[in-house]
């Protein structure tokens, strides 16, 4: 079964640096999403892609997030200046065009951002 | 999208039927229910939707009153791989976000 694929399972990293998480999405799938869940909290809405273009975001996608479809297969979600508070698994999810199909998603098995 | 409302927990022995109860009084009549379902620290999963009619799928059945007020999701022969948490969605299928609540623990006991 088509799986979507997530990179790196858990990374760590100190306050301010950087952080790209990679996604690689079911190849026919034409949407694309972060959703984000803290430890003990709600799966919580980050971002859609749609075109090459965010289609909507929450108001937790501030200036420090930003994310990237580079290639036909990657689609990345990159935190600037990372903060405590993003300690988080991050879920990557996909899905098809088609309109019967337009809330089924599937979801990667994320990737667990651990920031000191 | 209208509010769900689920018990925080359940218990099911293995090999019963779990029948896991939703809430949405709210429902407008181009909103579907969709059920997804999170295994410990994995990614949610898609379990099934529907507009009005009872659907069936691999995973489960998904049964909707006919007010389409509320909805039971039922695993027919629930096993220890099913201890989850359950999430009841109501959303138009425009595709906007999806938003989970606290959803249903399942355990499900040998």
């Amino acid at each position: 079964e088509p799986e979507v694929t997530q990179t790196p399972s858990h990374q760590v990293t100190q306050m301010g640096q950087e952080v790209i998480l990679r996604c690689v999405p079911i190849s026919n799938h034409l949407y694309f999403y972060w959703y984000r869940q803290i430890l003990g909290q709600k799966v919580e809405f980050l971002v859609s892609f749609y075109n090459n273009e965010i289609s909507e975001k929450s108001e937790i996608f501030d200036d420090q997030f930003s994310v990237e479809r580079p290639d036909g297969s990657n689609f990345t979600l990159k935190i600037r200046s990372t903060k405590l508070e993003d300690s988080a698994m991050y879920f990557c999810a996909s899905r098809t065009g088609v309109h019967s199909g337009a809330n089924v998603l599937t979801f990667g098995a994320g990737s667990r951002l651990t920031v000191l | 999208d209208a509010k769900t409302t689920q018990p925080p927990s359940m218990d099911c022995a293995e090999g019963r039927a779990a029948n896991l109860p939703c809430n949405h009084s709210t429902i407008s009549g181009n909103e579907y229910v969709y059920w997804y379902r999170q295994i410990h620290s994995q990614g949610p999963q898609y379990i099934i939707h529907g507009l009005k009619n009872n659907e069936t799928n691999e995973m489960a059945s998904l049964i909707i009153t006919e007010d389409r007020k509320s909805s039971t999701l039922i695993l027919p022969h629930a096993t220890l791989r099913d201890t989850a948490v359950y999430y009841c969605i109501v959303i138009e299928t425009s595709g906007s976000r999806l938003t989970f609540g606290e959803g249903t623990q399942l355990t499900v006991n040998p």
